[in-house]
């Protein structure tokens, strides 16, 4: 099946520092890959949609200067948290989609962020 | 706005017994429906799909039924296993410039009782 692997899985940063995340697509290629973040019990809640070669799309409410994605190749997307604060602090997963039309996402295990 | 809304926050069932994992939305404009299986500090697992043409979907022991008119779907498992304890979300997929964007909801915790 399709794997997408994400890294580092846990990252723990002291304020004002920047962190980035990676997003592979292992065996298949990603034109399109999604960003989203959990809140603890809540909800996945879209951040952005990376795409290869372009500029990303950011969801209402997200700061795109605040969370910078580069999307460089049909395999790896980043998302780099940049001066991070503690109410940055979440569990990030990115997710690329296998094939066209109404298939079905696949995740990576997620990042969990620790900024203090 | 919460388009897509899972409303009972925790479930618990006997093992052997079915569970009903309920989900509705607002948005008539989602045409793919999909349910996640998700333990904790680990990325959401896919289960099974729908389009909104059919209204029942099924995959071994999980089933999915659609009610377009209700903006009702809702996931069967039948039986229930210990392992299937974890957070089910349901999610839905429309059309947004070109690409499809995936609302999730918030929620179900399914613990299956031994």
């Amino acid at each position: 099946g399709a794997v997408v692997s994400q890294h580092p899985s846990w990252v723990i940063c002291k304020s004002g520092t920047s962190v980035k995340i990676e997003c592979r697509s292992l065996d298949f290629q990603a034109t399109t890959m999604f960003w989203y973040r959990q809140f603890p019990k809540q909800s996945l809640m879209l951040m952005a949609t990376s795409n290869e070669g372009s500029k990303a799309t950011y969801e209402q409410g997200v700061e795109k200067d605040k969370f910078l994605i580069n999307h460089a190749s049909l395999t790896l997307s980043t998302l780099t948290v940049t001066s991070a604060h503690p109410e940055d602090s979440s569990f990030y997963i990115c997710s690329a989609r296998v094939g066209s039309y109404n298939s079905p996402l696949h995740f990576g295990n997620g990042t969990r962020l620790t900024v203090t | 706005d919460q388009q897509v809304k899972q409303n009972s926050p925790s479930l618990s069932v006997q093992e052997g017994r079915i569970s009903i994992l309920n989900c509705d939305y607002t948005n008539s404009m989602f045409d793919y429906f999909l349910w996640y299986k998700k333990y904790p500090a680990e990325g959401p697992t896919f289960l099974i799909s729908i389009s909104s043409i059919k209204d029942k979907n099924e995959d071994g022991r999980f089933t999915v039924f659609l009610n377009k008119s209700a903006k009702h779907l809702s996931l069967h498992i039948v039986p229930s296993q210990p392992g299937d304890s974890a957070v089910y979300f349901c999610a839905a997929s429309e059309d947004s410039g070109g690409y499809q964007k995936v609302t999730f909801g918030t929620g179900t915790k399914l613990q299956v009782i031994p």
